[in-house]
């Protein structure tokens, strides 16, 4: 049963346009996540948000923003696309004495033109 | 520097065969230990973990995974595989606490062949 649901499942975009992808977790977690799978399903972590502070932020480009509510949602935004931002954006969350398992969302597939 | 390694890329079994998908790792100290499996077009989903006792742990779908501290492994397994186990595998850890530092392996691509 999906409890981390993320909007919109595609994304089909031009260079330069500005983006945001939408990810709601019903778990009562209270750490989220924002993972990028590359086209060889390699996975890098963006961004981890434990109740509402953000935690970690590994170094990716400043056109992406994080952004959070509450500590079910978790917002990404890409200022400016680029073409090698083309990948799949994955939202995930966790209890942080929840020992650590990571649920994750299906989720959004980025295509830039 | 922590690392997880899944030292095949693609493996290619037939239906009704046993599978192995290997992974080492290295951390320092003592990491809790997971198996994730990410069928196409979704996000990633636990099969099991391990962090202490019994070094064989059951979980879902018949996969087992043996851990290893001598060896530093952690090796998926399952008696006979079907053609709805075709996925991608990721062996992950990450500390006893604090998910920011969950290290991924890079998968390995499973097809089950008829």
């Amino acid at each position: 049963e999906t409890a981390v649901f993320q909007t919109p499942n595609y994304h089909v975009t031009q260079v330069g346009n500005e983006v945001s992808f939408n990810c709601k977790q019903t778990l009562g977690h209270d750490t989220m996540y924002w993972y990028k799978q590359d086209s060889k399903k390699l996975l890098k972590i963006m961004f981890s948000y434990n109740n509402k502070q953000l935690i970690v932020n590994e170094t990716v480009p400043r056109r992406f923003s994080p952004q959070s509510s509450d500590k079910a949602h978790l917002n990404l935004r890409i200022k400016s696309v680029e073409p090698e931002d083309s990948a799949v954006y994955l939202c995930a969350s966790s209890s942080y004495w929840g020992q650590n398992t990571l649920y994750f969302g299906a989720g959004t597939r980025l295509s830039v033109l | 520097a922590q690392s997880v390694t899944q030292p095949d890329a693609r493996v290619t079994v037939s239906e009704g065969a046993s599978l192995q998908l290997r992974c080492k790792y290295s951390y320092s100290g003592t990491p809790y230990l997971f198996w994730y499996v990410q069928y196409q077009r979704q996000g990633l989903q636990l099969l099991l973990k391990y962090y202490s006792g019994d070094p064989v742990v059951q979980g879902v779908n018949g996969f087992e995974a043996e851990f290893s501290k001598s060896d530093s492994s952690f090796h998926l397994r399952k008696a006979s595989v079907h053609w709805s186990d075709s996925a991608v595998y990721f062996c992950a850890a990450s500390p006893y606490t604090g998910n920011y530092k969950y290290v991924f392996g890079a998968g390995t691509r499973l097809k089950v062949i008829a």
